[in-house]
């Protein structure tokens, strides 16, 4: 069935340095594609999406772009603040009732 | 605007006691009502889905249980509680399926002793 892989975390990294999360996916159409954030102790907030090939979702600052040759769905930033210290979650949707999510990336952010 | 709301926030139950935790919504009508539960360490793990009232989804069987009496209004519950039923658990809804995205309740936090 379809699914979804992201890195392991959890992710450690200065202030201003890029960030680069990687998500692939595994389906057998042409899904949507999603990344979530959650911050301590929250539910879960919609960064970005895309919903065909080549499209690039942007949200404060982060950016991901939907590549069907290599099924991935990378989230990057280009300069990460301690403010985005949160586990963020890639996610698909096979355009059925629910989203798959991956297991989720930890970051931690240090001054 | 729409808004989901969640609660308890925060829960502690002993083992074998009942559960039953709410979600509502407002400024939607007719949403996709899901359960999910997130264990320390663990990711998403989707329970329970509706797509209206008194039609429900079981995607894990378990002790737990779900009802939908009304249209904006998702129930989760369980007769008996086991260790293993501690969790963070999130409600979310959507307009249709999956391609819409979720928008997330804030969470309940259950931890049972």
């Amino acid at each position: 069935g379809d699914s979804v892989t992201q890195m392991e975390g959890p992710v450690t990294l200065s202030e201003e340095a890029f960030l680069t999360i990687n998500c692939t996916y595994t389906a057998t159409g042409y899904p949507s594609l999603f990344w979530y954030v959650q911050y301590p102790g929250e539910g879960l907030q919609l960064l970005l999406k895309a919903t065909k090939a080549d499209d690039k979702g942007s949200n404060k600052g982060f950016e991901a772009t939907y590549r069907k040759e290599t099924t991935s769905f990378h989230l990057e930033k280009g300069s990460v603040q301690v403010s985005d210290s949160a586990v963020y979650f890639c996610a698909l949707s096979d355009h059925g009732y629910a989203l798959n999510f991956g297991k989720g990336t930890s970051l931690l952010v240090t001054p | 605007s729409q808004t989901i709301h969640q609660w308890p926030a925060t829960l502690v139950q002993p083992v074998g006691s009942p559960l039953s935790l709410e979600c509502t919504v407002e400024g939607t009508s007719n949403p996709n009502l899901y359960w999910y539960r997130q264990a320390a360490g663990r990711g998403l793990q989707l329970l329970f889905y509706s797509v209206g009232i008194g039609q429900i989804s079981s995607e894990v069987p378990q002790n737990l249980s779900a009802s939908r009496p009304q249209d904006r209004q998702f129930i989760l519950s369980s007769k008996k509680l086991l260790l293993s039923d501690s969790g963070f658990y999130l409600c979310a809804w959507s307009a249709g399926g999956g391609d819409y995205g979720y928008t997330f309740g804030s969470g309940t936090r259950l931890t049972v002793v």
